[in-house]
């Protein structure tokens, strides 16, 4: 397998202000990183895709300039939520590329904006 | 990717074999079938895949049928830990880079 964390476990802030998320893959080195949201009762939603050393792919609806993500190192990468509002408010995992057939997810974090 | 479709919830008995089941009939030759868990307020955990043989580790059995239209993950020995939503996901092969795709999954619920 592979051993993923993400800091902080959950987060509260206030409407306006900008939040960042770290995603730390602990045991190997991953060149790509993906990020989903959850909002509560639905399934996970692919945000975007994080490559190390090059601009991050996002998925269509998501906000490049809202949700910045850097992935500066082949053990992190973070998402930023900028400007956040209540509708953000959600549970945000990444996930780690360790070959072409596995994914490995971190526990998440739960974001509220009030 | 080819869409699946898994029953919304399911309950077993603890101690006994959960079986989940997954229609995907739309699948392609080169596509995978993924199955995943999610407990409550984690990350989704892998557990197995497979293209067309049966596989089976420490986690749970995989069995695909013939024609590769459906599968089922089996949980041998169910324990309420393995309360969760379970998703069937399949992916091309070489999507191996790609995200991915969640359906609404099942959600299982071990009864004591």
């Amino acid at each position: 397998g592979a051993v993923v964390s993400q800091h902080p476990s959950w987060v509260i802030c206030k409407s306006g202000t900008s939040v960042k998320i770290e995603c730390r893959s602990l045991d190997f080195q991953a060149t790509t990183m993906f990020w989903y949201r959850q909002f509560p009762k639905q399934s996970l939603m692919l945000m975007a895709t994080s490559n190390e050393g090059s601009k991050a792919t996002y998925e269509q609806g998501v906000e490049k300039d809202k949700f910045l993500i850097n992935h500066a190192s082949l053990t992190l990468s973070t998402l930023t939520v900028t400007s956040a509002h209540p509708e953000d408010s959600s549970f945000y995992i990444c996930s780690v590329l360790r070959t072409a057939y596995e994914q490995y997810f971190g526990p998440g974090t739960r974001l509220t904006v009030t | 990717d080819a869409k699946t479709t898994q029953p919304t919830s399911m309950d077993c008995a603890e101690g006994r074999a959960a079986n989940l089941p997954c229609n995907h009939s739309t699948i392609s030759g080169n596509e995978y079938v993924y199955w995943y868990r999610q407990i409550h307020s984690q990350g989704p955990q892998y557990i197995i895949h497979g293209l067309k043989n049966n596989e089976t580790n420490e986690m749970a059995s995989l069995i695909i049928t013939e024609d590769r239209k459906s599968s089922t993950l089996i949980l041998p020995h169910a324990t309420l830990r393995d309360t969760a939503v379970y998703y069937c996901i399949v992916r091309d092969s070489g999507g191996g880079a790609d995200g991915l795709t969640f359906g609404k999954g099942t959600h299982l619920i071990i009864q004591p």
